[in-house]
């Protein structure tokens, strides 16, 4: 199916434990982002890719690692996941600046 | 960094009109204006590129005023289903270094 997906949905882990979200999308579009989404703080930026290889920091880029080596997957990897990292994670796309972005259906972490 | 949303929260009833504003600090590229209702992922309502530009979405529209690094959203006779959070989100260049607002809690009630 056509359109943009995460997995898994829900994640619960423990603290010190590596994560990955994995986040797809199937329009080839160039650019994608990783926010994250916690009470009070609205949306924050990850990080971002403008195409395969090429990626760059956002608001709050500490704790996570990202890599593009394709189009249409941009996973986020937590190294050491930590409790302050519980939160609901979206990936969105678009084609390029002043695009509107398609979100996926997000994934909720959970860090015991 | 992020810009701000005012009001926090807004009740309506049904057929009352509301305003959303989004204020920034620095200067901005573009505004776009997404609505997410509970447990769901943000959704598109529309983008404005130019100083001065208004848009309109049914009977939900928006204005950008460039030089106060502001934009607003008005709600016409507001619905049930207008409810959920609304977030402005800005660009600050052609980087694609994007921002999303504080967000605005807006609950229609009959």
């Amino acid at each position: 199916d056509a359109g943009i997906t995460q997995s898994p949905r829900y994640k619960i882990t423990e603290t010190g434990r590596q994560v990955t979200l994995m986040c797809h999308q199937t329009w080839s579009h160039s650019y994608m982002f990783w926010y994250r989404q916690d009470l009070g703080h609205g949306l924050r930026l990850i990080y971002y890719s403008a195409a395969a290889d090429i990626t760059d920091k956002g608001e709050v880029p500490d704790g996570y690692v990202v890599s593009r080596s394709k189009t249409e997957n941009f996973p986020l990897t937590l190294e050491s996941a930590t409790r302050s990292q519980t939160s609901v994670y979206f990936c969105a796309s678009n084609p390029g600046s002043y695009n509107e972005q398609f979100f996926g259906p997000g994934t909720r972490l959970t860090v015991l | 960094q992020q810009p701000v949303q005012s009001p926090q929260a807004v009740i309506l009833r049904e057929g009352e009109d509301a305003v959303i504003n989004c204020s920034s600090s620095k200067a901005l590229y573009s505004v776009h204006w997404y609505r997410q209702k509970h447990g769901e992922a943000p959704v598109f309502l529309m983008i404005l590129l130019k100083g001065g530009e208004q848009k309109g979405h049914e009977k939900i529209s928006a204005s950008f005023n460039e030089k106060k690094q502001q934009s607003s959203l008005y709600l016409t006779a507001s619905q049930l289903s207008y409810s959920g959070t609304y977030f402005c989100g800005t660009e600050r260049n052609t980087g694609n270094q994007f921002y999303f607002g504080t967000g605005t809690s807006l609950t229609v009630i009959p």
